[in-house]
Parts: structure tokens; sequence; C-alpha cells
């Protein structure tokens, strides 16, 4: 597509409940990245998929965290058993591989209440 | 690991005035660098990207430099106006690939 798309672009979920947080890269990006961003705060890296290659999880705050990447295309980021600070907007980004410069998505807004 | 620091945090101008937002980061050995701007709420929206081997990089009122000798870049704007009241971001992408991102300058322009 044109840009990158983001879905749900809001969510309201309970304490304790699982939600499932979908991005749609640019075609042909092959690099999909991932960051949170609470409340006033600055950007927070989570997990960066790129290619075929093992992705880099060294930001995910807890194992309650997960995220997927079907080859180039759509990733899924989890939060299992939600707790109230995981509400932030999360947003994804897509580039080409070499440093072709990102593109971000509106984001996800999480309110865990 | 490279850090990133943007000065001032905070900025407020009258109309009309032309200004420079610094970013300033500690590892020379970037692929690029890029600025962004976040409005309250929303999404980023990319503004400049500057490669390693260029200097600078300009689009309309924006200009945007970049020293890697120094770890330095900056963001110029001419003719500052209202809607150009956001929070601007710079952010260096190194050899892990990963964009680590600055705090922030939040840019107010009063009319």
């Amino acid at each position: 597509g044109a840009g990158v798309s983001q879905s749900p672009s809001n969510k309201v979920t309970e304490k304790g409940k699982d939600v499932e947080l979908r991005c749609d890269p640019i075609s042909g990006h092959t690099a999909l990245y991932w960051y949170r961003q609470r409340l006033g705060q600055g950007l927070e890296f989570l997990i960066y998929f790129q290619g075929n290659s093992a992705p880099d999880k060294s930001g995910l705050p807890s194992d309650r965290f997960s995220a997927e990447r079907t080859g180039e295309s759509v990733s899924t980021l989890t939060i299992q058993r939600t707790q109230q600070e995981d509400s932030a907007v999360y947003l994804c980004a897509s580039s080409l591989a070499g440093g072709g410069g990102y593109t971000f998505g509106s984001g996800t807004r999480l309110t865990v209440v | 690991k490279q850090e990133v620091t943007q000065i001032p945090a905070a900025l407020s101008v009258p109309e009309g005035e032309n200004l420079v937002l610094n970013c300033s980061f500690t590892d020379s050995a970037i692929y690029n660098l890029q600025w962004f701007r976040q409005d309250p709420g929303k999404g980023l929206t990319s503004l400049l990207l500057i490669q390693s081997s260029q200097r600078e990089q300009t689009s309309g009122r924006l200009n945007a430099s970049l020293d890697k000798s120094s770890g330095r870049s900056t963001l110029y704007i001419a003719a500052s106006q209202p809607g150009d009241s956001a929070t601007y971001l710079c952010a260096a992408q190194g050899g892990s690939e990963k964009l680590v991102f600055g705090k922030g300058t939040k840019l107010t322009v009063n009319p």
C-alpha cells in the first residue's frame, strides 16, 4: 500500500485480557519496527524484523509481549494479560534495508482499564 | 551504545522567526539521520532524511544539516508559522539499523 497501516487505531481493553495489534508495512519494505510511546514520553524501541533474519527482541519489556511477522508482510504484536502500564500508543514503522529511512503508521492507542 | 540528545527541550517563538533545532549523537558511524514531526496524539511524519554521505537536505522552509565528525545535526525552519507547532524528533540509524530517537523539541509558534 501507499503507507504503513495499523489497526485498530484505538483499543480499550480490560486488565488481564490479551490484545493483538496489527501492522501492514509498505510493500517491498524488508525492515519492520515496533515502538511504544507512553503519554508524554519518548519513543521506546520494542522489536525489529529484517527479512528472514531472527528478530531483534531486545526491547520487549516482558515475556507478556511477543511479535510475529510472516515473510515481508504483516506483523502482529501481542500483549498477554494486559496491565495498566501497557497503556500507550504503539507505533509501527517500515523501511528498505540499508538505511532507506523509516515510514511510520498512525499508531494504535491502547488503553487498559 | 548510541545516544541522541535534542536541545532545547521546548521552544516558543513569535510567528515569522527563523529558528534552529539541535540534535547530537554519540556514535558517528550512522547510516542516516532522520527528522520527524509529531503532532499531539498523532503518529510521526518524516520531514527530512539525510544519508551518511550527504551534508544537508532541504524541503520547502526546512533545511537539515549533518556533520558526522562532530556528531551533530540541525533543523532550520525559516519564517515559522503557527502550523509548525509540534514536537520535532531526530533519530539516528546505525549499524544495528534500529532508529535511536532523541526526546524531541516541543515547538510553539505564537501568532
